[in-house]
Parts: structure tokens; sequence; C-alpha cells
């Protein structure tokens, strides 16, 4: 069965600190599919990336990055220089192909607050 | 990119009463949208799977008389939260993929609408 973990409940860093989200998943799937969404406050659901089973090369988007690691079943984040507005739950996700992607299976979510 | 509307973002309500949420696809069209739940401080749960012209799938202890799902044309789905009682009170938030047919299109999220039942 698939399953999404992500450790760390809650985390508090202060403004300008770098802060990695870690997030570990279980699949029979080769083929699958990891994404990482946002809830801010407000409560809607923004996506931030999706990375597919082959694809093991890290990513960055501005002060985002992504480490997908196959080895150990890793999708981490971390976010660079983080800022008040980076406070937020966020949720890492697994969809596998084999299921034909019907159902996502979210992680319990990291809630990150910073502090100014 | 893909936009889903979800309305009413929030309800006050009584109990005993029901409550209808609508979900637009608002720029794409979705044979399928999906209906999560999620209580405080937890992660979102799949509640239904709504599929347009057929029955909705309903998961494993979700009552499919408490949750109507209509999913009447390619761009609506509605919730109906009939008998609403305060344990229903809770986050209930819509999605739907904009390429279906593919597997790693994430899914677009509406706003959420946050149900309160008195």
């Amino acid at each position: 069965a698939q399953k999404v973990t992500q450790a760390q409940t809650e985390i508090s860093v202060v403004e300008k600190e770098d802060v990695t989200l870690d997030c570990v998943y279980e699949t029979r799937d080769t083929t699958y599919y990891l994404f990482w969404y946002k809830q801010p406050p407000s409560g809607e659901l923004v996506f931030l990336i999706r990375r597919n089973s082959f694809d093991e090369q890290n990513e960055i988007s501005g002060r985002y990055s992504w480490n997908f690691q196959k080895s150990t079943s890793s999708f981490n984040f971390t976010i660079t220089a983080s800022q008040v507005v980076d406070s937020a739950v966020y949720f890492c996700a697994l969809s596998e192909a084999g299921n034909y992607g019907q159902n996502f299976v979210f992680g319990p979510g990291t809630r990150l607050s910073v502090l100014p | 990119g893909a936009v889903v509307s979800q309305h009413p973002s929030r309800v006050i309500c009584k109990s005993g009463t029901s409550v209808k949420i609508e979900c637009r696809s608002l720029d794409f069209q979705a044979t399928t949208m999906f209906w999560y739940r999620q209580f405080p401080k937890q992660s979102l749960m799949l509640m239904a799977t709504s599929n347009e012209g057929s029955k909705a799938t309903y998961e494993q202890g979700v009552e499919k008389d408490k949750f109507l799902i209509n999913h009447a044309s390619l761009t609506l789905s509605t919730l109906t939260v009939t008998s609403a009682h305060p344990e229903d009170s809770s986050f209930y938030i819509c999605s739907a993929r904009e390429q279906e047919e593919s597997y790693n299109s994430p899914l677009h999220f509406g706003n959420g609408t946050r149900l309160t039942v008195t």
C-alpha cells in the first residue's frame, strides 16, 4: 500500500534561516509521482512541484529546492532564507501510476512557522 | 494555470439543515473531481470521487446518504451535506486534474469550504 510520512509535525525557524522538510514514501509501483503542496493559513492548497520516479535530478526554484533520493524513498523540500510568508502547512503527496493516479495519498503535513 | 473555484468559502448552518458546496473547474473540463475533508491540524482525507454522468465513488467509512455528490456537467460537482450535525463541521475541499489522462498531472484545489454546524 502507498504511504507518505512526514516525521516533522511542526517546525519553527527564525526568518532567513534555511529549513528542510522531510518526506518519506512507500510504494510498490515502479512508476509514481511525488508532489509538494503548500497550505497557508487561508486554507487553499497551492501546488509547488511534481517529480516522477524516473527523474532523480534535484530541482531549484528560487528559494525552494527539492532533493529526491529513490534509494532512501525520500523527497525532501528545502526553503532557503525563509520568510514569514513561508509560514504554512506543507504536504507531501504520492500518486501511483498503477492506480491511474486516481488517488493522491497525502502525508500528515508539516506546520512551518517562520518567526520575524 | 488551471483554476478550481469552490463556493461558499464559509458557511454556518443549524443542526438538521442541509448545505450544498459547489466546485467548478473554470478553464478546463473535468469528468472526475475529488472531494476531501480536513479536520483541524490534520491531513486531507479523500471522501469520494465524483464522476460526471454517473454515481460517485465513496471511500470506505463515508456515508453516501449523508454526503450527496452530484456531477451534472463537465465543470461542476456539488457536495451536499444532508441533515448536518456538529460533527460534520470541518474543512471541505475539492480538486480536479487539468489533464485527466495524465496521472502525473497535479491536482488543482479549490479554496475550500469551512463548514460550521451549530
